[in-house]
């Protein structure tokens, strides 16, 4: 059974950067495109960008200027640097793989990070 | 590609059947459409994929249909475990959006 594990800080101020990471367990790292995706307090799904093994990337262009994405495939993870926060940045950041060609199957279970000064 | 998802809230009772409409500004190919369940608290679930093919475990109560731009999800009778937010979503071409999401309401 495939579980996504998260964690990072959850509370940050106006201008700092956002740090995740979410770790695979029970599949193969290799083979599939990982995703993190945010949703603020109340709203719904955005799509901040996904990175595969090899480190090959994409990322949405409303948050390409501020987003990078990393793997470290000896430990099965994979991780989200997001700069320059707002309070606008304020949501739940989950971590979730890609399967065939479109769909998320598996999901993390969420962190919470709010900006606040 | 911006997916815009009718009604915004469907209230509903048990047993009922539940209708939900999912529209692509474009075209989208059947095989990049899905859609999710999302309950207060939890991370989306994967219920249908390739617009019509339902998920591991999900109950064959949930429906896909659609093409093109039109796509739509079916629960033939609600269960009380259904009542959540539902979304649908594209991956024909980057980035992957989602729709804003229908509520379905006790």
């Amino acid at each position: 059974q495939v579980q996504l594990h998260q964690w990072g800080a959850g509370l940050l101020k106006p201008s700092e950067t956002l740090s995740l990471t979410c770790a695979v367990y029970g599949e193969s790292f290799s083979g599939y495109y990982w995703s993190w995706i945010r949703q603020p307090p109340g709203l719904g799904l955005e799509w901040i960008g996904e990175i595969n093994h090899s480190g090959n990337t994409n990322y949405n262009p409303s948050l390409k200027s501020r987003v990078t994405l990393s793997v470290d495939i000896s430990k099965n993870q994979f991780s989200l640097k997001l700069t320059s926060l707002t309070a606008a940045d304020t949501a739940v950041y989950f971590c979730a793989r890609l399967v065939g060609v479109a769909n998320f199957d598996y999901w993390g279970r969420g962190t919470l990070v709010t900006v606040s000064s | 590609i911006v997916l815009t998802q009718s009604p915004d809230t469907l209230s509903l009772s048990p047993g009922e059947r539940a209708a939900l409409s999912c529209r692509a500004s474009q075209s989208v190919s059947s095989t990049y459409l899905a859609w999710y369940q999302q309950k207060p608290g939890q991370a989306p679930r994967l219920l249908i994929y390739g617009a019509s093919n339902r998920a591991n475990g999900i109950p064959d109560r949930f429906s896909g249909t659609g093409s093109g731009t039109d796509f739509n999800l079916t629960i033939s009778r609600l269960d009380p475990e259904d009542f959540a937010v539902y979304y649908c979503q594209q991956y024909v071409s980057s980035p992957v959006t989602f729709g804003g999401g229908t509520k379905v309401e006790i």
